[in-house]
């Protein structure tokens, strides 16, 4: 079955600190994983994608990691601001022609960065 | 401004009741997708239209339906209301009918039954 899971469910850290939010898949076959940010109450804004072949990806302090033969990949926020507090939600897309059945959610990590 | 617009923005009515949620996809998309996101859980997959024609159904209920109208705007439409469903309700859109390139999130729209 076809599975996102993410890990921790919730973290707190202090402003200015790093984390790294973790998820691991058993989606197959495997096209392409993205990560998603998601304000309270708000629509998921795309942080990154990446296919098979790539294996980090960054956009400003997110950088993003993939190990397609382990099937994790990882989300490095750097020097956290209190902006940064949102649900970081991995999505992977398998490769299904025509069809939204291809991508699998996961359940996503809250980040509260603290002053 | 994700270019994908969702009305309205908040809706609050009684159980048993109908409502109509409208989405305006970004310019260009031809695909548009409804999720449902409940208190404190993931997104869940409703229903894909592409180009006017259902293309994927998710956890999508009876009560429930949807359509892509000629213009690509979509209308999802949700009756005999139930507490339950009370729930943010999102609408994004793609180029694709795979969403391989990724697709772009509108605001919400949040339901509350009472």
């Amino acid at each position: 079955k076809n599975q996102v899971e993410q890990s921790p469910q919730s973290l707190i850290i202090l402003e200015g600190k790093n984390c790294t939010l973790q998820c691991n898949y058993t989606v197959s076959p495997f096209s392409n994983l993205r990560w998603y940010k998601q304000d309270t109450g708000r629509g998921p804004v795309s942080l990154t994608i990446m296919t098979f072949s790539e294996n980090t990806k960054s956009n400003g302090r997110y950088t993003a990691t993939l190990d397609a033969d382990t099937k994790q990949s990882s989300l490095h926020i750097t020097a956290s601001q209190l902006s940064d507090s949102a649900s970081y939600i991995c999505v992977v897309s398998a490769i299904l022609i025509g069809s939204q059945g291809n991508l699998i959610f996961g359940k996503g990590t809250k980040l509260s960065v603290k002053p | 401004d994700s270019g994908v617009t969702q009305t309205p923005k908040h809706l609050i009515t009684a159980t048993g009741q109908r409502v109509t949620l409208r989405c305006s996809p970004r310019s260009g998309d031809l695909s548009v997708y409804w999720y449902q996101q409940s208190l404190d859980q993931g997104l869940q997959f409703l229903i894909q239209y592409y180009n006017g024609e259902e293309r994927a159904k998710g956890n999508i209920l009876e009560r429930f339906s949807a359509q892509q109208f000629p213009d690509l705007h979509s209308e999802l439409n949700l009756s005999s209301l139930e507490l339950g469903d009370s729930a943010l309700y999102f609408c994004a859109s793609s180029v694709t009918q795979g969403a391989d390139y990724g697709y772009t999130f509108g605001s919400g729209t949040r339901l509350t039954v009472v």
